[in-house]
């Protein structure tokens, strides 16, 4: 079993939709919690992060952790096509570096 | 600022061959990390540093891979004797600070491929 799991999709949505995207990890040890926007052919950029349970709002990016279920949650609102993009899920542990990645979420917004 | 750049962009090599790739983080920058990212997956940990000290090579898959920092600044990944199985995109991230509740800022990648 992987320690992060993330369903690949593709999802595509309407422009204005909003946008659920997920994650569900097994080590229970995870404290800290990153969303990473990846646009074809460029590396990945930091969109949010949280430290443990709760939820962080930015705009129009809401992301959610639930430790308890091991299951954290972005959210977008309003979507737009310049949101189409890969979005993967990082979580790492209270010590060490090491981010443990989810495989990413496809997303395009359709115009 | 400039971000984290890496070198060359794109390595073709023939199997068998050594190859090294180049990473030069965002400027003082303590934390340097590689990461192997296959198509349609996550990044994968390979090992990092804090400045140049090695703290993590659990994630390199055998002794043909390593890495240093000498400097703490650039870092270079190396592979010898390189296999097909080697081919993939290779990602190096930078953090301002030690420990893994700090961002990692990723740079474009060097796609290996190897025939």
């Amino acid at each position: 079993q992987k320690e992060v799991e993330q369903d690949p999709g593709p999802l595509s949505v309407p422009e204005g939709a909003i946008v659920s995207l997920n994650c569900t990890y097994s080590n229970s040890a995870f404290q800290y919690f990153m969303w990473y926007r990846q646009y074809s052919r460029k590396g990945p950029e930091l969109l949010m992060y949280t430290y443990s349970s709760g939820n962080k709002e930015d705009g129009r990016f809401t992301a959610q952790v639930d430790k308890s279920s091991k299951y954290i949650s972005l959210f977008i609102r309003d979507s737009q096509p310049s949101d189409s993009a890969t979005y993967l899920c990082a979580m790492s542990l209270n010590t060490g570096n090491q981010f443990y990645f989810g495989t990413g979420t496809s997303l395009t917004v359709i115009p | 600022g400039a971000g984290v750049s890496q070198s060359p962009r794109y390595k073709v090599t023939k199997r068998g061959q050594d190859v090294a790739l180049r990473c030069d983080p965002i400027s003082g920058h303590v934390s340097l990390y590689w990461y192997r990212q296959a198509l349609g997956q996550g990044p994968e940990f390979l090992t990092y540093f804090n400045y140049e000290a090695q703290q993590d090579k659990s994630g390199l898959p055998n002794d043909r891979f390593s890495a240093e920092r000498p400097e703490g600044s650039i870092s270079t990944l190396t592979i010898q004797r390189t296999e097909q199985r080697d081919s993939a995109m290779y990602r190096c991230a930078s953090s301002p600070l030690a420990g893994g509740r700090h961002t990692q800022y990723f740079g474009p990648g060097t796609r290996l491929t190897v025939l």
